[in-house]
């Protein structure tokens, strides 16, 4: 089945540095890839998704490359602000008999003045 | 437009107590799902539905059950309530099951089984 291993957090960086957040993952097949954000409080909503190999997904200054060959969905943001401060999920998708995700740990991400 | 709502919002509950969690989506979503949240260990699929009237087993659904009588609704229920079920619940939906559906998230049930 499928598995992730996400770097460990927690994550604290001042606010306009860059970001990087690994995911590596395990998976039959080429599964769907995603990145979810939890913040303080609130349940997961999605941050960004790629659905094919070399695939970027981008939103709200976050990236993530789906890279085929070594297995790999790392997240990154050139400037983070304090407002980003959640934890933030990565999460392969399994289809067949069910559309289901496979999320790691998460890596909780503090971003100070 | 609700989105996912869950309900209650948390409860603490007596071990041996049923309790059932409800989700309800706007939507109309095809497929539902019940995630739990626990400390270090991320979220994990407990039951799922594809689509009304069908339901599926996830990574951890013993001492759970599920029911999909429509498409809106989708409760989860303990029979019978030991403490290791104290978690965050989760409530999902998407509009089907294909690799590019993505998955929306109702606010959470804190649950408290004493």
């Amino acid at each position: 089945g499928n598995s992730v291993t996400q770097m460990e957090g927690p994550v604290t960086l001042s606010e306009e540095a860059f970001l990087t957040i690994n995911c590596t993952y395990t998976a039959t097949g080429y599964p769907s890839l995603f990145w979810y954000v939890q913040y303080p409080g609130e349940g997961l909503q999605l941050l960004l998704k790629a659905t094919k190999a070399d695939d970027k997904g981008s939103n709200k200054g976050f990236e993530a490359t789906y890279r085929k060959e070594t297995t790999s969905f790392h997240l990154e943001k050139g400037s983070v602000q304090v407002s980003d401060s959640a934890v933030y999920f990565c999460a392969p998708l399994l289809t067949g008999g069910g559309n289901k995700l496979t999320f790691g740990t998460g890596t909780q991400l503090k971003v100070e003045l | 437009i609700a989105g996912i709502t869950q309900a209650p919002t948390s409860q603490i509950l007596a071990a041996g107590r049923r309790m059932t969690l409800r989700c309800t989506q706007d939507m109309r979503h095809n497929a539902m799902y019940w995630y739990r949240q626990d400390l270090g260990l991320g979220l994990r699929l407990i039951h799922y539905s594809n689509t009304a009237g069908t339901t599926g087993k996830g990574e951890v659904p013993d001492g759970y059950s599920v029911s999909r009588a429509n498409t809106d609704d989708f409760p989860l229920t303990l029979a019978s309530a030991v403490p290791s079920q104290t978690s965050v619940y989760f409530c999902a939906s998407s509009e089907g099951v294909a690799a590019t559906d993505t998955q929306y998230f109702g606010p959470g049930t804190r649950l408290t089984v004493l």
